[in-house]
């Protein structure tokens, strides 16, 4: 069965940070990868997904991830952190039969001003 | 479109009442679930349908009961609430099975305290 796991629980940056949120996953057969990020108060929206190709994936707001088969890691990357990425970012992969989501425990992230 | 909507966003029981949390999506989704979400425990999969008719148990079903009578709603039933249901509750649906081209989409989510 497909698990993942988020190893950083709390991360606090200052803006202008480069940050790194990590993401390892259990081999299950075809690796499908998704990150999701909650801002306070709000639902889980898609930052940015991979299924196949480029192993490294570009999201919204500046956000990419990178697909490292050996590793078996999907680590969540942004160059710059702002103060608007405080928020909660969650790693998922589907289960066997790709209807439903395991999501990782989450990690909050606080940028500082 | 709407998307996925959630009723009520919050809600205070007593140990022992009943209530449903209701979810609509207004996509033609075929896929519908409802997780709970609990600090420091991600997002928790309690149910989840595949299609009118057809309902199923995910990670955490105790507790809970569910039926998918349209294609559009997916209500989520606390027969007799206990405090450890506390929680936050997402509804979300998709297209298909998850893929390049079907994502889930939530909903706002429901904030559920049970004293």
């Amino acid at each position: 069965a497909q698990s993942v796991s988020q190893h950083n629980h709390h991360v606090i940056l200052s803006e202008a940070a480069s940050l790194e949120l990590g993401c390892n996953y259990s081999y299950g057969g075809t690796v499908n990868l998704f990150w999701y990020v909650q801002y306070p108060g709000q639902h889980l929206q898609l930052l940015l997904k991979y299924f196949s190709g480029d192993p490294l994936v570009k999201g919204i707001k500046g956000f990419e991830a990178e697909f490292i088969k050996s590793k078996f890691s999907f680590n969540l990357r942004k160059p710059s952190v702002q103060w608007s990425d405080t928020a909660e970012y969650f790693c998922a992969v589907p289960m066997d039969s790709s209807y439903k989501l395991i999501f990782g425990s989450g990690t909050r992230l606080l940028v500082r001003p | 479109n709407a998307g996925v909507t959630q009723t009520p966003k919050f809600q205070v029981l007593k140990t022992g009442q009943s209530m449903t949390l209701q979810c609509a999506q207004d996509m033609n989704h075929e896929y519908m679930s409802w997780y709970r979400q609990d600090p420091g425990m991600g997002l928790r999969l309690i149910h989840y349908s595949v299609g009118a008719g057809i309902t199923d148990q995910g990670e955490v079903p105790n507790g809970y009961n569910v039926s998918r009578s349209t294609t559009e709603d997916f209500p989520l039933r606390l027969l007799s609430a206990a405090p450890s249901q506390t929680s936050v509750y997402f509804c979300a649906s998709s297209r298909g099975p998850v893929s390049g081209a079907n994502v889930l989409t939530f909903g706002a989510g429901s904030r559920l305290t049970v004293l």
